[in-house]
């Protein structure tokens, strides 16, 4: 099975101020032969269903506001929120969709300091 | 719009059964792969099972592997997730999700709005 790993836990960011999340799967969600990795991140707020905000590492879905970007190859991801906003404290996941069985990170909360 | 309606959740004793259903509306259901995700009481986000677009593949994780079946009625556009000798951790919100496109590898883009499950006696 595919471990993904988060870090920090948990973060306070002050509004506008950057956040960065950090995802680190014990092997390669990268597919040689298309040059995807399978790696998603959603965020979830409590009360709601997630929502799926990257994909295929950098690929940001519809309608997912531009402060939010990811980045990263083969084991190691990262997800950033250039500018906090107020609607933007959640719990953040990563996933990887490479292999069965899927799995989830173990969550970041991140809050305004 | 997509729409995912989950139901069947409830209190069930340790060792019974339960079956999710989750309808969907809004897309081609038959054109999509499905997943059931869970989330624990103060946990993450675990992903319980998968079934491919067609229904012939199923996936599960090595916590409910042979207690869970997937499964999915084209002709009533429902996913269902049967769950048989259920246990206390079994106790979670079920979440159904539509993955975006046909391939089950893939991540889930719609998700229903949960369904509680609580195992105790």
């Amino acid at each position: 099975d595919i471990v993904m790993t988060q870090s920090p836990d948990s973060l306070a960011v002050s509004l506008g101020e950057r956040a960065t999340i950090n995802c680190k799967s014990s092997q390669s969600v990268l597919y040689s032969s298309n040059n995807k990795n399978y790696l998603a991140w959603y965020q979830h707020k409590p009360g709601q269903p997630p929502k799926l905000l990257i994909y295929w590492a950098s690929t940001r879905e519809s309608g997912v506001p531009d402060r939010f970007s990811g980045s990263g190859s083969g084991t190691d991801f990262t997800l950033t929120i250039s500018s906090l906003q107020a609607e933007d404290v959640a719990v953040y996941y990563c996933q990887q969709y490479y292999s069965f069985p899927l799995t989830f990170g173990g969550g970041t909360m991140v809050e305004i300091k | 719009e997509v729409q995912l309606l989950e139901s069947g959740g409830g209190l069930v004793q340790p060792g019974g059964s339960l079956r999710l259903s989750c309808a969907a509306s809004g897309f081609t259901f038959n054109n999509y792969a499905m997943n059931w995700v869970r989330q624990a009481p103060g946990k993450g986000l675990e992903w319980v099972s998968c079934i491919s677009y067609s229904g012939d593949s199923t996936y599960y994780a090595d916590s409910v592997k042979g207690r869970f079946t997937i499964s999915r009625d084209i002709s009533k556009n429902t996913l269902y997730l049967q769950m048989n000798s259920l246990r206390a951790e079994d106790t979670a919100v079920y979440f159904c999700g539509k993955l975006s496109g046909t391939s089950s590898y893939l991540p889930v883009n719609h998700w229903g709005q949960g369904a509680l499950v609580t195992v105790s006696s």
